[in-house]
Order: C-alpha cells, then sequence, then structure tokens
C-alpha cells in the first residue's frame, strides 16, 4: 500500500546528542511536512518542502532542520535536544495545494534523557 | 494570525446520542476547514472537509462564517466513533494546516 513510513517509532536520545528522524513516501506527493506534538496540545507545523522549496515556520526553533534529499525522504535534524524537544513528530504528505488531504505517517515519539 | 479553538477536551455520550464536537476559528480571510480523525493505534487521517459538503460516517460540519464555526455533528453515536477528533484550517495559498488541540470523543455502550 502507498504509505508514509516514519522511522523510528521510538526514538530515545540524550540531552545535547543530535538525532536525526526519517520520513518516507510511496504516495509521489511534492509537499512533505513535519509537526510537533506534545501532549494534549495540537500538532504544531515546524516546517515543509514544497519540492525542493523548504518553508519554514517563523517561530520554529533554530536546533531543528530538515533535508529533503529526494521526492521520497524527508528528514528531521534536532541538533541538541533539549527536555523541552520530547513530543510526537509527525510527518505528512499532500500532492499539491493545501486542499489535498494531507496523508500523516504514525509518528515518531522522541524521549530527551 | 490564524488560530482554531476547540473548547471540550473530553466529550462523553451514550451510544445513539448526538453528537456535536464544537470548533470555533479566527482568521480574516476565507478559510478552508477540515476535520481529521484518529482512532486508537491508528494515524491521523482526513474524515471530511468543507468544500466537499460530504457526510462521511454518518458526520457532516457545516461552515458558519457569521459564527467562524465549523461544528461536527452525527445524530446517533456509535461505539467506533470513539477516537481523538483534530479540526484543522488551511489560510488561503497556504499549503499547511493550523490544528485545534483536538477533542476526544468517548462512546459509551
Amino acid at each position: 500500500d502507498a504509505m508514509v513510513i516514519q522511522n523510528p517509532r521510538y526514538q530515545v536520545t540524550q540531552f545535547g546528542k543530535p538525532v536525526t528522524l526519517s520520513c518516507s513516501q510511496t504516495l509521489n506527493h511534492n509537499v512533505m511536512y513535519w509537526y510537533q506534538q506534545k501532549s494534549s496540545q495540537a500538532p504544531k507545523l515546524l516546517f515543509h518542502y514544497y519540492d525542493k522549496d523548504f518553508n519554514n515556520e517563523a517561530d520554529t526553533p533554530d536546533n531543528f532542520q530538515s533535508r529533503r534529499p529526494n521526492t521520497s525522504f524527508c528528514f528531521l535534524d534536532i541538533r541538541s535536544p533539549g527536555l523541552g524537544d520530547a513530543a510526537m513528530y509527525l510527518c505528512a504528505t499532500s500532492r499539491d495545494r493545501a486542499l489535498n488531504e494531507q496523508f500523516f505517517g504514525p509518528g515518531t515519539r522522541l524521549t530527551v534523557l | 494570525a490564524q488560530r482554531v479553538t476547540q473548547p471540550e477536551k473530553l466529550l462523553s455520550v451514550f451510544k445513539g446520542a448526538p453528537v456535536e464536537l464544537k470548533c470555533n476559528y479566527s482568521y480574516s480571510g476565507s478559510p478552508e476547514l477540515f476535520w481529521y480523525v484518529q482512532y486508537s493505534r491508528q494515524r491521523l487521517q482526513l474524515l471530511l472537509r468543507h468544500i466537499s459538503r460530504e457526510s462521511i460516517k454518518g458526520f457532516t460540519a457545516d461552515l458558519n462564517k457569521g459564527e467562524t464555526s465549523f461544528h461536527l455533528k452525527k445524530p446517533f453515536a456509535q461505539e467506533e466513533d470513539s477516537a481523538m477528533y483534530y479540526c484543522a484550517l488551511s489560510s488561503t495559498g497556504r499549503r499547511a494546516l493550523t490544528f485545534g488541540s483536538g477533542t476526544r470523543l468517548q462512546v459509551q455502550p
């Protein structure tokens, strides 16, 4: 089945130790998104790629970076994780415009020790 | 700035009772509204969008621009409707979604 895959599903890292989360898609969608969701809160958009065009949200900390080496893959890099970065990280894709349905991955739960 | 508010964290009803999940938004332009749902141990998925004017799994939602609301309704709740429901907004030309904080619907037998 065409889908959005996130690896790993659970990630534990130490305070300050860089970590990379992975997302891949078989839908051939142009747009890929990264959301952060903390407990009992709304998913919050960090950034998105429209094809190779990177779009950062104004309030996304510099600690968060992203790479999209090709259409299928997108990575979230956290350079120096803090305790406040512990959250569920959701990857999503859409074909093009916002009217298109967004397809979500299962998420990666990040724990920072 | 755009904002989506879901005032209820938890809504508990009995099977067969009507359901209304509230969603209010603030946005100065013409919004596009969505409801997403997350069933237990499943990923977030689209339930319905206002532009389609469709009924999915018995749920409907009408955009009320005067009241800036997009409440989700179902006349007779089923146990399988138990899930987390998120209202989301997309502004003109913007590809991303602004989500509300979600309402957990519990349908009791």
